[in-house]
């Protein structure tokens, strides 16, 4: 069974960095790629950026180009979403979610994990 | 504001049929495929239609997808309490090298 188990919630400081998980199991980790999905309370899903575990091709959409960093450990299966300092607009709800081809065009999220909600407060 | 447009709202009452539309580009729906997801509260998103017009495995068939040009739609008929939630399109898009793009959203209520 696929599965993708994200880690826990998080509350920050503004300016603190932060690294949240996301661990696949149940499938081949490294022939599929993954990505990160943003949701701001109340809002609509923003795709952050993908990463093709096998050789770190990794892609950002525009607006989070330089604001987060996006990698994965193929040796322990996990897939990451990092700040370097974390601002309250950081403040949602972020999915990881695996794409079902190995073409990022015609793909389509087939898994999602639980989601992790982050928090960054004064 | 999204690259896809969705309505924000849309309502329908038991039984019912109700249409959701996605509108896009060229470079978007008008050369790639359309995917819908469903949010059902406090949940993460659920694939509900790929590649236009396919439903995965265990999605009733009560759902369907069509697409047209720039233009895609997703029609829910017979409609029940349990499909209130938010729906989002969703294609890859050709100008961003990047991953795909989602639609605003929208809500669905079941009067």
């Amino acid at each position: 069974e696929v599965q993708l188990v994200q880690s826990g919630a998080e509350v920050k400081k503004p300016g603190e960095s932060l690294k949240i998980s996301c661990k696949g199991s149940g499938y081949s980790f490294t022939s599929y790629w993954i990505g990160w999905v943003r949701q701001m309370p109340g809002k609509g899903l923003e795709w952050m950026g993908i990463i093709y575990p096998g050789d770190s091709d990794t892609r950002y959409s525009p607006s989070f180009q330089g604001q987060v960093t996006i990698s994965a450990d193929k040796s322990i299966s996990t897939a990451y979403l990092q700040w370097s300092s974390l601002k309250a607009s950081d403040t949602a709800m972020y999915y990881c979610a695996r794409l079902s081809g190995i073409a990022v065009a015609g793909s389509f999220v087939d898994y999602w994990g639980q989601g992790t909600l982050v928090t960054v407060s004064s | 504001q999204s690259v896809l447009t969705q309505p924000p709202s849309a309502s329908g009452t038991p039984g019912q049929r109700v249409t959701i539309s996605c509108s896009g580009s060229s470079s978007n729906i008008g050369s790639n495929t359309v995917n819908w997801y469903q949010q059902l509260p406090g949940t993460a998103p659920k694939l509900l239609i790929y590649s236009n017009n396919q439903r995965p495995s265990g999605v009733p068939d009560r759902f369907s997808g069509s697409k047209s040009g720039t233009s895609a739609s997703l029609a829910i008929s017979g409609l029940q309490s349990e499909d209130e939630a938010d729906y989002y399109c969703a294609a890859w898009d050709d100008s961003l090298n990047g991953p795909g793009v989602f639609g605003g959203g929208t809500k669905l209520t079941v009067l």
